[in-house]
């Protein structure tokens, strides 16, 4: 069955660093594969999808997520975080069934 | 302007009373869809739904029920609620043409207290 995993249960980065927040995922073919990110007391926004071609996607908010198969793997990174960036990040995977890791929460320090 | 709302954002109930939460959106969506958020599990998906009429479970669809009777309307349904059905609940909605993976817009979320 599809599942996803997300290892790390809050990350701190000072403003201005780089980010990675890991997800690795378990699908029988090709998965579709999401980022969301929840800001405090909000809903979820898509920040960017994969589905097939190119493995290097890019999304909103100058995020970007790289597709590896062999490591089953769907890493978010961006290369500057802002402080408004501090929110839970989702990864899921899915079609009609969604399934959705447990998420990563991201605090930036000043 | 295009979103998804729910009705009540936060609702307070006692074991066994008969609830619902609406979920409504404005976009024409077929896909619409009911998760539930718990501390450290993250979304869990309840039911979908695929169009009108068409409905189906989820991972955790124990406890809840749905209907889809118009396009636009999708509530949850708790016929007897329990104190482990506490939680953040959201709907979602997606279009489905081109494939059942487009971006799902969700809806503020409605926190449920079962006493």
């Amino acid at each position: 069955a599809q599942s996803v995993t997300q290892p790390d249960i809050h990350i701190t980065v000072s403003e201005g660093a780089s980010l990675e927040l890991r997800c690795n995922y378990s699908y029988g073919a090709t998965p579709y594969l999401f980022w969301y990110v929840q800001s405090p007391g909000q809903g979820l926004q898509l920040l960017l999808k994969y589905f097939s071609g190119d493995t290097l996607v890019q999304g909103i908010k100058g995020f970007e997520a790289e597709f590896k198969r062999s490591q089953s793997s769907f890493n978010l990174r961006k290369p500057s975080v802002h402080w408004s960036d501090a929110a839970e990040y989702f990864c899921a995977v899915g079609e009609l069934v969604m399934r959705f890791g447990a998420g990563t929460r991201l605090t930036v320090k000043p | 302007e295009a979103q998804v709302t729910q009705n009540p954002r936060y609702l307070i109930t006692v074991t066994g009373k008969k609830l619902t939460v609406t979920c409504s959106q404005n976009m024409n969506h077929e896909y619409m869809s009911w998760y539930r958020q718990d501390p450290g599990l993250g979304l869990r998906q309840i039911y979908y739904s695929m169009n009108v009429e068409v409905t189906d479970k989820g991972d955790v669809p124990e406890g809840y029920k749905v209907s889809r009777k118009e396009k636009r309307n999708f509530p949850l349904i708790l016929e007897s609620p329990s104190p482990n059905q506490t939680s953040l609940y959201f709907c979602a909605s997606s279009e489905l043409a081109g494939g059942p993976y487009n971006e799902q817009f969700f809806g503020p979320g409605t926190r449920l207290t079962v006493l």
